[in-house]
């Protein structure tokens, strides 16, 4: 089985904090996502990665960073928290897909409060 | 702003019955679909998946429906149970240089027991 973790379940910040959400999944996939979901609104691509140091911006990058140094392990990055970055984020992985539609494997998510 | 009144649709059935839960996709030119089911404080877990070249396919008690005239993707589950109550959305993929996922906001489905 696909394992996506998240390494906090639960977060509280304070406005201007800088916030790191760490991601690693053991089933050598190429992709990695992180978005964001907020009620009534869905899922909301952040950004993605399809290798190693490589990334690119998703439908919200605004406020947002990522490092991916090695294949296992996406991190995302608030420089500078703000209230309207309190939501849930999910860390998705998948293979990749040249050619083969992509199922994305997600983790538990990460609930954010920004106060 | 603040986002006010943003509300999950809501289907509620009693235990045993059949639910379907419908999703309106936006991309006639999406060729892959997915249906999803987020239970409370955990992420999404695929269900099943339908290619745009199939209308129709079955799992163990759901099933996926295609209407790819009017841009539409259902999802039934046979004989619903309490462990089914979650939120349920559905996903398009189309190829546009890369493969993008467009996610839909999802229905909460709750099974009265």
């Amino acid at each position: 089985d696909v394992k996506v973790t998240q390494s906090s379940r639960y977060l509280v910040k304070r406005t201007g904090e800088k916030v790191f959400l760490e991601c690693v999944q053991d089933m050598d996939h190429e992709n990695m996502f992180w978005y964001r979901q907020d009620p009534g609104l869905g899922l909301r691509l952040i950004y993605f990665s399809y290798d190693v140091k490589m990334k690119e911006k998703g439908d919200i990058p605004e406020g947002y960073s990522v490092s991916r140094e090695k294949k296992e392990r996406f991190s995302l990055i608030l420089e500078s928290a703000s209230t309207n970055q309190t939501s849930m984020y999910l860390c998705a992985s998948s293979l990749w897909g040249a050619g083969v539609q992509e199922t994305q494997y997600f983790g538990p998510g990460t609930r954010l409060l920004v106060l | 702003g603040e986002s006010v009144g943003l509300h999950l649709p809501t289907l509620s059935v009693q235990e045993g019955d059949n639910s379907i839960i419908n999703c309106a996709y936006s991309n006639s030119a999406s060729d892959y679909f997915i249906w999803y089911k987020q239970e409370s404080g955990k992420g999404p877990q695929f269900i099943i998946d339908i290619r745009s070249n199939m209308d129709k396919r079955q799992g163990q008690r759901v099933t996926v429906l295609l209407n790819k005239t009017v841009k539409h993707l259902s999802l039934q589950i046979a004989a619903t149970q309490p462990g089914d109550s979650a939120v349920y959305f559905c996903a398009e993929i189309f190829n546009t240089g890369g493969f993008k996922t467009i996610f839909g906001a999802g229905t909460r489905l709750f099974v009265k027991a």
